[in-house]
């Protein structure tokens, strides 16, 4: 069955402080991963998509990374603001209809 | 662009009752899916269409109906709502899939259905 862990589940951070956020997945076969972010009470946001292929792609302050050999990714967050408050969601693509989300990480970016 | 909308934002509904959720898109996107959100799991794939007069079963489409008669439009229906149902429904579009499935899905504001 087809799964994507997130970790941490909820993660507490100070404005202006970076944050790594991560993923692993069992996803087969395996063609993109993606990272949304979901504000409260909003549809999900994609951040990025990153093909097999592709081990980096960043989107302004977010970058995320991926290791298609270990099964992970990363979200890594700079100088964190207190928008990014939010769940961070990855997400795992095996074909084009078939996508397995994660139950998201919850981030609150304290003043 | 209103992108993609969602009607209502949200309802309760009595065991047994039935509504229908609206989905409306304006990016002229053929692919347009329905999703449901449960606290502590991921998003979950109820039915989705690739154009219009199309549709086809997700990971969880029991209970559940859906139409698409106008390319714009995509419509989940529920016969008999049941307590189980009670969720947030997000309705996302994109455009023609290819074949890697890069595609990004814009998703609505979702709807927050209780069912009692």
């Amino acid at each position: 069955k087809n799964q994507v862990g997130q970790s941490p589940q909820s993660l507490i951070i100070l404005e202006g402080k970076n944050c790594t956020l991560q993923c692993n997945y069992t996803v087969s076969p395996f063609s993109n991963l993606r990272w949304y972010k979901q504000d409260t009470g909003r549809g999900p946001v994609s951040l990025t998509i990153m093909t097999f292929s592709e081990n980096t792609k960043s989107n302004g302050r977010y970058t995320a990374t991926l290791d298609a050999d270990t099964k992970q990714s990363s979200l890594h967050i700079t100088a964190s603001q207190l928008s990014d408050s939010a769940s961070y969601i990855c997400v795992a693509s095996g074909s084009a209809r078939q996508l397995t989300f994660g139950s998201g990480t919850q981030l609150t970016v304290l003043p | 662009n209103a992108g993609v909308t969602q009607t209502p934002k949200f309802r309760v509904l009595k065991t047994g009752q039935s509504m229908t959720l609206l989905c409306a898109q304006d990016m002229n996107h053929e692919y347009m899916y329905w999703y449901r959100q449960d606290p502590g799991m991921g998003l979950r794939l109820i039915h989705y269409s690739v154009g219009e007069g199309t549709t086809a079963k997700g990971e969880v489409p029991d209970g559940y109906n859906v139409s698409r008669l106008k390319k714009q439009n995509f419509l989940l229906g529920l016969e008999s709502a049941a307590p189980s149902q009670t969720s947030v429904y997000f309705c996302a579009s994109s455009y023609r899939v290819s074949d890697r499935g890069q595609e990004t899905q814009y998703f609505g504001p979702g709807t927050r259905l209780l069912v009692l």
